[in-house]
């Protein structure tokens, strides 16, 4: 079975600032599917970047980055001139390219952004 | 466009109740469908998955039960609660390819007193 783990239960961070967050997964499978989600305290999950497995290439949203180290199992996220709207707890997850997407999640990071 | 409805946000119910939370999408046919809880300060975990009318998968034993009794309705039940069944549980729905994300209901606060 999958597991996903984050190793940050909680960060902080100036506004303007980089921040980075860490997410280490077990996998035997070859091809899958890396997520960062979104939870502010309204609790809607949003999804903010995805990566394929099979992509060598890092995945770019605005703002948000990955480091994705497929043979180190990590993928990180990094919010670069974070912004008050980024604080929220952010989970990493883990989607097998067999059975029904089912998503595997890591405890979340809780970051704050302080202005 | 798609969307999601899950109610009720919030709920505070006895130990020994039952228990119903309705989950519908729109905008959308045969999705995926799944139940995570959440409890404070955690992850989410998995509870059921659907990709079909009538078809429940359990990914971990417990209390409660699932049913889709349309293809766009996913209910999440339960005939007696504990106090171990307070979370948060959120209803999600996508279209069945890993790469497509999952989208979320607003999440119930179900409080077992």
């Amino acid at each position: 079975a999958q597991t996903v783990t984050q190793s940050q239960p909680e960060m902080s961070v100036q506004e303007a600032e980089t921040v980075t967050l860490s997410c280490t997964y077990d996998t035997s499978e070859n091809n899958y599917y890396l997520f960062w989600y979104k939870q502010p305290p309204s609790r809607q999950m949003i999804l903010v970047i995805r990566q394929e497995a099979y992509k060598q290439q890092n995945a770019t949203e605005n703002r948000f980055s990955v480091n994705f180290q497929k043979a180190a199992k990590s993928f990180s996220l990094k919010i670069s001139d974070s912004q008050l709207g980024d604080t929220a707890m952010y989970f990493c997850a883990f989607a097998s390219l067999q059975g029904a997407q089912k998503l595997v999640f890591g405890q979340g990071t809780r970051l704050t952004i302080n202005p | 466009s798609q969307t999601i409805h899950q109610w009720p946000a919030t709920l505070v119910q006895p130990v020994g109740s039952p228990l119903s939370l309705e989950c519908t999408v729109e905008g959308t046919s045969n999705p995926n469908l799944y139940w995570y809880r959440q409890a404070a300060g955690r992850g989410l975990q998995l509870l059921f998955y659907s990709v079909g009318i009538g078809q429940i998968s359990s990914e971990v034993p417990q209390n409660l039960s699932a049913s889709r009794p349309q293809d766009r309705q996913f209910i999440l039940s339960s005939k007696k609660l504990l106090l171990s069944d307070s979370g948060f549980y959120l209803c999600a729905w996508s279209g069945g390819h890993p790469n497509t994300e999952a989208f979320f209901g607003q999440g119930t606060r179900l409080t077992v007193v």
